[in-house]
């Protein structure tokens, strides 16, 4: 969707090494997502962020963190990938709560 | 945030109006309605969402019920590209991070 980028859009990785996820907006969105969606589980919260520096756990956060340093950016980060966290994960942003979301078109990642 | 149930599949003939259907019998007074759609592995699209007054936009029409327990999506012409997956959710739009729970929705198969 215009104005948001998530990347890589493919990536596979080890078990064991540390990944990170980009997502970028250009619409200056304060509210910002991070959802994995797996067969069966429809999408899953993972962090969200309320502003700079703000942000808070969702549903399935065990062993991942997230930064916000910028407004434009939101970063997900596998400390020590598993291969239960290969996944396809979606960045979402709005502008305020009451919005609809726009999301990102997708990671892919594979944990090997 | 209040459970949603919907039908897991439909179809629908092309150019005829596709009607999707969810019941959210335990929704709160403060609670809206959301609609999202995924396309084959894209990320979710936002359709459209209610409090309590039926809304229209340029992708669709909602229908809130009077007791809001349940609601009707309207696609008025589908089209083969709306073939999808379709998402009824219902919270509290001033939950802290402004967070959708995601749950199976229903695959909508338009035909020609």
């Amino acid at each position: 969707d215009a104005g948001i980028t998530q990347s890589p859009r493919h990536k596979v990785t080890e078990t064991g090494t540390p990944v990170t996820l980009r997502c970028h907006q250009t619409e200056n969105h304060r509210y910002m997502y991070w959802y994995r969606q797996d067969p069966g589980h429809g999408l899953r919260l993972i962090h969200y962020s309320y502003g700079v520096k703000d942000t808070d756990k969702g549903e399935v956060s065990d062993g991942y963190s997230v930064s916000r340093s910028k407004t434009e950016d939101f970063l997900l980060t596998l400390e020590s990938a598993t291969s239960s966290q290969t996944s396809v994960y979606f960045c979402a942003i709005s502008e305020a709560r009451r919005d609809g979301y726009t999301f990102g078109s997708g990671t892919r990642l594979t944990v090997v | 945030d209040a459970k949603t149930t919907q039908p897991p599949s439909m179809d629908c003939a092309e150019g005829r109006a596709a009607n999707l259907p969810c019941n959210h019998s335990t929704i709160s007074g403060n609670e809206y309605v959301y609609w999202y759609r995924q396309i084959h592995s894209q990320g979710p699209q936002y359709i459209i969402h209610g409090l309590k007054n039926n809304e229209t936009n340029e992708m669709a029409s909602l229908i809130i019920t009077e007791d809001r327990k349940s609601s009707t999506l309207i696609l008025p012409h589908a089209t083969l590209r709306d073939t999808a997956v379709y998402y009824c959710i219902v919270r509290v739009a001033e939950n802290a991070g402004n967070m959708l729970t995601f749950g199976g929705g229903t695959r909508l198969m338009v035909k020609p």
